[in-house]
């Protein structure tokens, strides 16, 4: 069975532009989560999506919104891009409910966004 | 103060050396602990999950939760250069029952020498 695929594997873009990023998870899963590594770090948590909603968002500025669609795959959306915003992006799904108890989340291989 | 703390290493061992790495957090609400390992340039990949305190084994791999002193291990026995990589841990963040989110410590670097 497939994993979690992201697209694209890599990405340069220039400070203010704007980027999309793509995901989609194991099959029967659907909840998706997205993330941020910065290098020497660990992921960060950006949003969480089920069913289509927005269930959860971690501290990161407006410039970033996400969607989720009717067959579970996600976009991730950041505006005028930041050389800070320079990382892995990582996206993960998840059989669990949001809320309701335990959540194995499996992540895809990431897409490396560099910003100059 | 992070809530889950991670000594970033790196950490350099022999083949075939037991290896263990560990974290603490801060909020005595976390239940679920995970280890994740990540080869570089790669997305993280679950290695144990495990909920509440005790142990959980898993071949070479053994994961320990001590909820009295908050804190977490992964033990690797018989190590080996294919197990260099980045370790991390992470807790599950349930946060008014809306959302599971996932808190990693800041990984740490292991380095198994043939």
């Amino acid at each position: 069975d497939a994993g979690v695929t992201q697209s694209p594997t890599h990405l340069i873009k220039t400070r203010g532009q704007q980027v999309t990023l793509r995901c989609s998870p194991i099959s029967g899963h659907k909840s998706v989560s997205w993330y941020q590594q910065v290098l020497g770090q660990g992921p960060q948590f950006i949003f969480q999506y089920y069913e289509k909603e927005e269930r959860g968002r971690g501290n990161f500025p407006d410039r970033f919104s996400a969607r989720q669609f009717p067959n579970y795959s996600s976009e991730l959306n950041v505006n005028a891009l930041l050389l800070g915003d320079s990382a892995l992006y990582l996206c993960a799904s998840s059989l669990a409910i949001p809320g309701q108890g335990d959540g194995e989340q499996y992540f895809g291989p990431g897409t490396r966004l560099t910003v100059t | 103060q992070k809530e889950v703390e991670q000594d970033p290493g790196p950490l350099s061992v022999p083949e075939g050396a037991i290896v263990s790495l560990n974290c603490t957090y801060s909020n005595s609400a976390f239940q679920y602990f995970m280890w994740y390992r990540q080869y570089s340039r790669k997305g993280p990949e679950l290695l144990m999950y495990t909920y509440s305190s005790g142990n959980k084994e898993d071949g070479r791999f053994t994961a320990q939760v001590d909820k009295s002193s908050k804190y977490i291990s992964l033990f690797i026995r018989d190590s080996q250069p294919s197990d260099s990589a980045t370790y991390l841990c992470a807790t599950l963040g349930n946060y008014g029952g809306a959302t599971n989110k996932l808190i990693f410590g800041t990984g740490t670097l292991l380095a198994v020498q043939p």
